[in-house]
């Protein structure tokens, strides 16, 4: 069975510029999470996505988006990219809507992305 | 805020020295996870714990919820160099979820 899989897996962008990171879950699992981890921290969670709907945001500007497809995908979207947007972003899936509070999360590899 | 402080930040111990982090929230956690990050990697699950005074046993890990359920400790009992990397323990608030500040562990062969 695939994990979670995230790509792209390396992503190289100018500032200003719009990014989109794309995340499939695990076959069956319906939650997923975006989370962004800068060099030498903790992941710090974005968006939880369960059904389709956003179930939970973290402190983040609107420049961040996401949306979770039928098929249970998703993607995160950052415009006007900054500098401090660099980092590695995350994705969790789980089988349940309580997710990430209290059922096991899955992450995929993650997407590393640089803003120059 | 909502992250859970972790203590100590970084620890360096000998191949077969123990091993112990301390996760510390100020408010009352409802459960508590933890999950180890290999350096280059992505977080792994470990385990999740939810109540008041619970103990759990991974072979050489040893998790523990405090009785307060304001803390919780990772023990690893004789570490090996495939214990290496970043251990973060996390709680759930509402639909959300917050990471620990993590501790780096290093292993000295």
């Amino acid at each position: 069975d695939a994990g979670v899989t995230q790509s792209p897996t390396h992503l190289i962008k100018t500032r200003g510029q719009q990014v989109t990171l794309r995340c499939s879950p695990i076959s069956g699992h319906k939650s997923v999470s975006w989370y962004q981890q800068v060099l030498g921290q903790g992941p710090q969670f974005i968006f939880q996505y369960y059904e389709k709907e956003e179930r939970g945001r973290g402190n983040f500007p609107d420049r961040f988006s996401a949306r979770q497809f039928p098929n249970y995908s998703s993607e995160l979207n950052v415009n006007a990219l900054l500098l401090g947007d660099s980092a590695l972003y995350l994705c969790a899936s789980s089988l349940q809507s309580r997710s990430p509070r209290g059922t096991e999360a899955f992450f995929g590899q993650g997407t590393r992305l640089t803003v120059v | 805020g909502q992250q859970v402080m972790q203590i100590p930040q970084y620890q360096h111990v000998q191949e077969g020295e123990d091993f112990t982090t301390y996760c510390n929230s100020s408010t009352t956690l409802s459960n508590i996870q933890w999950y180890k990050q290999r350096p280059g990697g992505h977080p792994v699950f470990l385990i999740q714990l939810v109540k008041s005074g619970e103990v759990k046993k991974q072979k050489r890990l040893t998790f523990q919820f405090g009785e307060a359920k304001k803390n919780s400790s990772l023990h690893i009992t004789a570490t090996q160099t495939t214990d290496v990397g970043t251990y973060f323990c996390g709680r759930g608030t509402g639909n959300q979820f917050y990471f620990g500040t993590g501790t780096s562990l290093t292993v000295i062969p």
